[in-house]
C-alpha cells in the first residue's frame, strides 16, 4: 500500500504566479482534505473533497481552489501567489465517515514563494 | 468555533524518562474525537493516539497514554520510557463530525536527550 502520495515535494514560485499541487489518496479512501502548515505552526484546514465535490471549506480566499477526479486523486490550485502562501501543504485521505476515522497524511509539498 | 491550545512550545526529556505534553480545547459539541499526531523531520503526520469523547476510559497505545478530562477540556499525552525516535513535533487535534475537519494546536517540539 503506497499510502498518501503528494507531488511535487518542493517547489519555488514567484509572486503572482499560479501553482498546482497533487495528491493521490491511500487505497480505499475517497475523501481528501488539504491543509496549510506555516513554519512553526499547526496545520490549517483549507478544504475537503468527497465525490468530486467540495464538502467543507476553511477560512481561505477564493485564490485557493481544488478538484477531485473520479479516481479520488485531488489537486490544490493557488492563484496570484503571495509571499504569505509559503508553507507546507499537506494532503490527508480518509473514509467519508463522521466518527473521526483516522486520516492518513502525505509528506507534503513545501511551497516557497519569492 | 472550536479551538485547540498547546501552550508549551518546547519540551525536553531524558531518554528512558517520562514526559507529559499538555493540550486544552474549547468546544460546544458533546460528541467529538481528540488526537495526538507526531510530525518528525520527514514532515509526515503520524497518528499516535485517538480518544473518543464519549469514552471515560483513557486511551493507551504501548508507551503512549492520555489523560482525558472532559469537564476541564484537557487532553494530555504521556510518553513513557522515552526513546530517541520520539523526538519530533507533536500536535493535539480535535475532530467533530459536524464539521468533518481536523483542528490542530500549534504543536510542541519534543527533544530527547541521550
Amino acid at each position: 500500500d503506497a499510502g498518501v502520495t503528494q507531488s511535487p515535494t518542493h517547489l519555488i514560485k514567484t509572486r503572482g504566479q499560479q501553482v498546482t499541487l497533487r495528491c493521490s489518496p491511500k487505497s480505499g479512501h475517497d475523501t481528501v482534505s488539504w491543509y496549510q502548515q506555516a513554519l512553526g505552526q499547526g496545520p490549517q484546514f483549507i478544504f475537503q473533497y468527497y465525490e468530486e465535490e467540495e464538502r467543507q471549506r476553511g477560512n481561505f480566499p477564493d485564490r485557493f481552489s481544488g478538484h477531485q477526479f473520479p479516481n479520488y486523486s485531488s489537486e490544490l490550485n493557488v492563484n496570484a501567489l503571495l509571499l504569505g502562501d509559503s508553507a507546507l501543504y499537506l494532503c490527508a485521505s480518509s473514509l467519508p465517515t463522521w466518527d473521526g476515522t483516522e486520516a492518513f497524511f502525505g509528506q507534503g509539498t513545501r511551497l516557497t514563494v519569492v | 468555533a472550536q479551538t485547540v491550545t498547546q501552550s508549551q512550545p518546547e519540551m525536553s526529556v531524558q531518554e528512558a524518562e517520562t514526559v507529559t505534553l499538555s493540550c486544552t480545547y474549547d468546544t460546544s459539541e458533546s460528541d467529538y474525537y481528540l488526537f495526538w499526531y507526531k510530525q518528525p523531520p520527514s514532515r509526515q503526520m503520524i497518528l499516535v493516539i485517538r480518544q473518543e469523547a464519549y469514552k471515560q476510559q483513557n486511551a493507551t497505545e504501548n508507551r503512549f497514554s492520555v489523560n482525558f478530562q472532559k469537564a476541564a477540556k484537557s487532553f494530555s499525552l504521556k510518553i513513557s520510557d522515552s526513546q530517541l525516535g520520539d523526538a519530533a513535533m507533536y500536535f493535539c487535534a480535535y475532530f467533530a463530525g459536524a464539521n468533518s475537519k481536523l483542528t490542530f494546536g500549534k504543536g510542541i517540539t519534543l527533544s530527547v536527550r541521550p
